[in-house]
């Protein structure tokens, strides 16, 4: 049964850098068959997808975040990451990791979420 | 494409019926449409996806169905547990979106 485990700070100073981590057990982030995404929830709000990335280096990030999000992965480590600058008050959420499968069988347009992390809270304050 | 969900909260007893709305700004392609519940402290969990294919290992009590623009979580038989966040998703087009959610309160 393949796990998701975000990790990273809880405060970020405005206008710095909100980096996140997701360690996958259970799967391979190599095998190809899932996109590795980020979700987030702030505070009052509803979920927003920020994007994924895939073993193939393809990647697809939500236009709302405007070209300030980078993701990344590490094989060996078995995971992938988020990277956010610069970030205000408003990128203040609830970070989910989460898993999608390829939708090259056709069974998507874009990706649904099979698998979740518990998801992490980071707040941007001074 | 923008989902809303209704009603914002629903507050049930237990052994009845509970039937939660997802309403589409547009059509959405393919009913590619998923069903996600949320308990606090948990993660969310895939219930339905395709509009009204039940993911593994979820329980027949859940059922999802519609198309086009208008879409339903029907959950025939409540229990305890059922009480929870729901969230539709439309990924039928990019960026894939969520509605806000309905709060399911079990009495």
């Amino acid at each position: 049964q393949v796990q998701l485990q975000e990790s990273g700070p809880g405060l970020v100073k405005p206008s710095q850098t909100l980096s996140l981590t997701c360690t996958v057990s259970g799967d391979s982030i190599s095998s190809g068959d899932y996109y590795w995404n980020w979700i987030r929830r702030p505070p009052g709000k509803g979920l927003e997808w920020i994007g994924y990335v895939h073993f193939s280096g393809k990647t697809y990030y939500n236009p709302s975040l405007q070209g300030r999000a980078l993701f990344s992965f590490d094989t060996s480590k078995n995971q992938f990451s988020l990277r956010l600058n610069p970030v205000s008050a408003a990128d203040t959420a609830v970070y989910y990791c989460a898993r999608g499968p390829d939708c090259s069988a056709g069974n998507c347009y874009d990706p649904f979420f099979d698998s979740w992390g518990q998801g992490t809270l980071v707040t941007v304050s001074s | 494409n923008v989902l809303t969900q209704s009603p914002g909260t629903l507050s049930l007893s237990p052994g009845e019926r509970a039937t939660l709305s997802c309403r589409a700004s547009h059509s959405v392609f393919s009913n590619f449409l998923a069903w996600y519940q949320h308990r606090p402290g948990q993660s969310p969990r895939l219930l339905i996806q395709g509009a009204s294919s039940r993911a593994t290992g979820i329980p027949d009590r859940f059922s999802g169905g519609g198309s086009g623009t208008h879409f339903t979580l029907t959950i025939s038989t409540l229990e305890p547990e059922d009480s929870a966040l729901y969230y539709c998703q439309q990924y039928g087009s990019s960026p894939n979106t969520f509605g806000q959610g309905t709060k399911l309160e079990i009495k």
